[in-house]
């Protein structure tokens, strides 16, 4: 069964210092959201691609964060500098389309000291 | 303005006994709504969707969900509940008349505990 990919599981830095998380969506999927999830909350969502492009990055912290999805298939989510508030898992999701339902990656936890 | 809302943090049942674990919405048009569900440590699976038709959708692991348009609910349930079934739930929509802005509204959880 085709899964969303991400590495590393887990990341371990100290504030002000550069992160970087990848995901590998499943094949044929044209849509990649990158979430963040606080522990026991909902996911938010940081950035939405359709393909290349970016159609939603609302909420992402642009003096910061990062991301991209050059070729359309695997992304990249940056952070710089990290600070402790960005502790969370990052959680990286596919779809066929916009409107269909969303395949979760296992996730990136991130802890910042 | 969208919303979604799980109105219950926790939801305690024993093993055997049916479970609901509730949803409702608010959107100001059609919605698409759905229930995934997170195991401890692992990431966000994909339950069940409601597009349109039947308001009673079966979905994995036995769960199944049924859509209330006057009531704008789309309530979890599964007739016995399992140990397993231990995890957090999470209940989300997506206003089709939301152009192309088709972001994901999400509820903030519900943790479900099955007691052997």
């Amino acid at each position: 069964e085709a899964e969303v990919a991400q590495s590393p599981r887990y990341k371990i830095t100290e504030k002000s210092q550069a992160v970087a998380f990848w995901c590998d969506p499943i094949s044929g999927h044209a849509t990649l959201y990158w979430y963040r999830q606080i522990l026991g909350q909902g996911p938010e969502l940081l950035v939405q691609f359709q393909d290349e492009s970016v159609v939603d990055d609302s909420q992402l912290p642009k003096d910061r964060f990062s991301a991209e999805r050059l070729k359309g298939v695997d992304s990249t989510l940056k952070i710089q500098p990290a600070e402790l508030g960005d502790s969370a898992m990052y959680l990286c999701a596919s779809s066929l389309g916009a409107g269909n339902e969303q395949f979760f990656g296992p996730g990136t936890r991130l802890t910042v000291l | 303005a969208q919303s979604v809302a799980q109105p219950e943090d926790q939801v305690n049942v024993a093993e055997g006994n049916p479970l609901t674990v509730k949803c409702t919405y608010s959107v100001s048009g059609n919605p698409y709504l759905f229930w995934y569900v997170q195991y401890p440590n692992r990431g966000l699976q994909f339950l069940l969707k409601y597009i349109t038709g039947d308001n009673l959708v079966k979905g994995s692991y036995g769960f199944e969900a049924e859509f209330n348009k006057s009531q704008t609910s789309f309530h979890l349930k599964k007739p016995s509940a399992l140990v397993s079934d231990s995890a957090l739930y999470f209940c989300a929509v997506r206003d089709l008349n939301a152009g192309n802005n088709r972001k994901l509204i999400w509820g903030l959880g519900t943790s479900l505990a099955v007691n052997p």
